[in-house]
């Protein structure tokens, strides 16, 4: 069975500082992996998504993140934070292929302070 | 184009009543997901529609819990027998079929917030 580990549940920054959310996931086969964010009082919306190729993937509002393989891991990276981002953020996994089914992270609180 | 709706957006409901969450999934998806969301739990799995392939019901937590989709569009979610721990925001997205490149992404209903008073 898939799973999926965000390490870090609640998050507080300042303006500009750089953001790096950890996700590891448990999977022995190839995966697609997804980053979704709730903005307060929103839907779930996705914010970038992995499926096979560079293993840098650039998402909207300048986020990006990065698939490594051998570490298990598609942690999520803005350079520079806005009050903005302040939601909470789910990474997913899925097994390749037809079988859809989405496993999601417990998911980050991310606070941006002005 | 009009996005998943879910019916009604709240519910508040006695304990030991049955309650029915409808989802409205985006025309032409073929695979239907319901999630629930809980205060610190994240995104609890129920239950996967995936076109007229069985149900994968793995994550229903208990027999109080069934969901059906009626001709491959709108599903309903009901909990039999409500308890205060069935409180949560009830969510439910859709995806199309898997394109060329084997994956799909999910797009999400607003919710039902459920209260078990």
């Amino acid at each position: 069975a898939q799973s999926v580990s965000q390490h870090n549940h609640h998050v507080i920054l300042s303006e500009a500082a750089s953001l790096e959310l950890g996700c590891n996931y448990s999977y022995g086969g190839t995966v697609n992996l997804f980053w979704y964010v709730q903005y307060p009082g929103q839907h779930l919306q996705l914010l970038l998504k992995y499926f096979s190729g560079d293993p840098l993937v650039k998402g909207i509002k300048g986020f990006e993140a990065e698939f490594i393989k051998s570490k298990f891991s598609f942690n999520l990276r803005k350079p520079s934070v806005q009050w903005s981002d302040t939601a909470e953020y789910f990474c997913a996994v899925k097994n390749s292929g037809g079988y859809q089914k989405v496993t999601f992270g417990i998911g980050t609180k991310l606070q941006v302070i002005p | 184009g009009a996005g998943v709706s879910q019916s009604p957006s709240n519910k508040v409901t006695e304990k030991g009543k049955d309650v029915e969450l409808r989802c409205d999934p985006i025309s032409g998806h073929t695979a239907l997901y319901w999630y629930r969301q809980s205060l610190g739990q994240g995104l609890e799995f129920l239950i996967y529609f995936q076109g007229n392939s069985a149900p994968d019901k793995s994550g229903l937590p208990s027999d109080r819990f069934s969901a059906e989709r009626t001709g491959g569009s709108v599903s309903t979610l009901t909990i039999q027998r409500t308890q205060q721990e069935d409180s949560a925001v009830y969510l439910c997205a859709s995806s199309p079929p898997v394109g060329l490149a084997g994956v799909s992404e999910q797009y999400f209903g607003p919710g039902t917030r459920l209260t078990v008073t």
